[in-house]
């Protein structure tokens, strides 16, 4: 069972607007989140991370937020460019696991119309 | 500019075929990892490695096995192939004691027949 679920396969928007990418789990020892973005025949790449005693972390357009009671994150990209169109996985460790194991979500493919 | 370098991009090989993937970093990371990505699934861990001859085994390992002999360089052997170990391999390494991000190689797409 996954314990990293990312519920929409797709998301399509608009250049210039807000994307919302989604990300649930299900282990509350998760104390360590990750975003990665992959473009096709890319390997992923590091987006920005967030731990759990924060609720928000900001790294230019995107900010991720962290709602640890309802075991849930969320991706925002503001302004939305189409070279932000790629696929997006959230993935999360613990000290349990020495931070070594990383669970995925199975990703959202966002689009960004020009 | 860190790197992770995958040998193969595409592979096709035939069932009961032994497989090795190779990877090498130059990052002189500790720890690195194989996954296999398949669509609806995410990444999976196959297997990690936390030092040279070090191992340990992820969410999925059966039928794979790994090689660590040099810092550098991870090997993920399929021993005898089957057509549901077709699929994206990723290989990534990460600094050990970092909580940060791992990075990851190119993929080999793997097809077995």
């Amino acid at each position: 069972d996954q314990q990293v679920k990312q519920n929409s396969p797709s998301l399509s928007v608009q250049e210039g607007r807000i994307s919302i990418l989604n990300c649930d789990y299900t282990n509350s020892m998760f104390d360590y989140f990750l975003w990665y973005k992959k473009y096709p025949a890319e390997g992923p790449t590091f987006l920005i991370s967030i731990s759990s005693i924060k609720d928000k972390n900001e790294d230019g357009r995107f900010t991720v937020f962290l709602n640890k009671s309802a075991k849930h994150l969320s991706l925002h990209i503001v302004p939305s460019q189409p070279g932000d169109s790629a696929v997006y996985f959230c993935a999360a460790s613990g000290r349990e696991y020495n931070f070594n194991k990383f669970y995925f979500g199975s990703g959202t493919k966002l689009n960004v119309k020009p | 500019d860190v790197k992770v370098t995958q040998s193969s991009r595409y592979l096709v090989k035939r069932t009961g075929e032994k497989v090795f993937l190779e990877c090498v970093q130059d990052m002189d990371h500790e720890n690195m990892f194989w996954y296999r990505q398949d669509p609806g699934l995410g990444l999976r861990l196959i297997y990690f490695s936390y030092d040279v001859k070090m191992k340990e085994k992820g969410d999925i390992p059966e039928g794979y096995s790994v090689s660590r002999e040099k810092k550098e360089r991870f090997s993920l052997i399929l021993e005898s192939a089957s057509t549901n170990q077709t699929s994206m391999y990723l290989c990534a390494s990460r600094l050990r004691g970092a909580i940060g991000e791992a990075f990851f190689g190119q993929g080999t797409r793997l097809t077995v027949v």
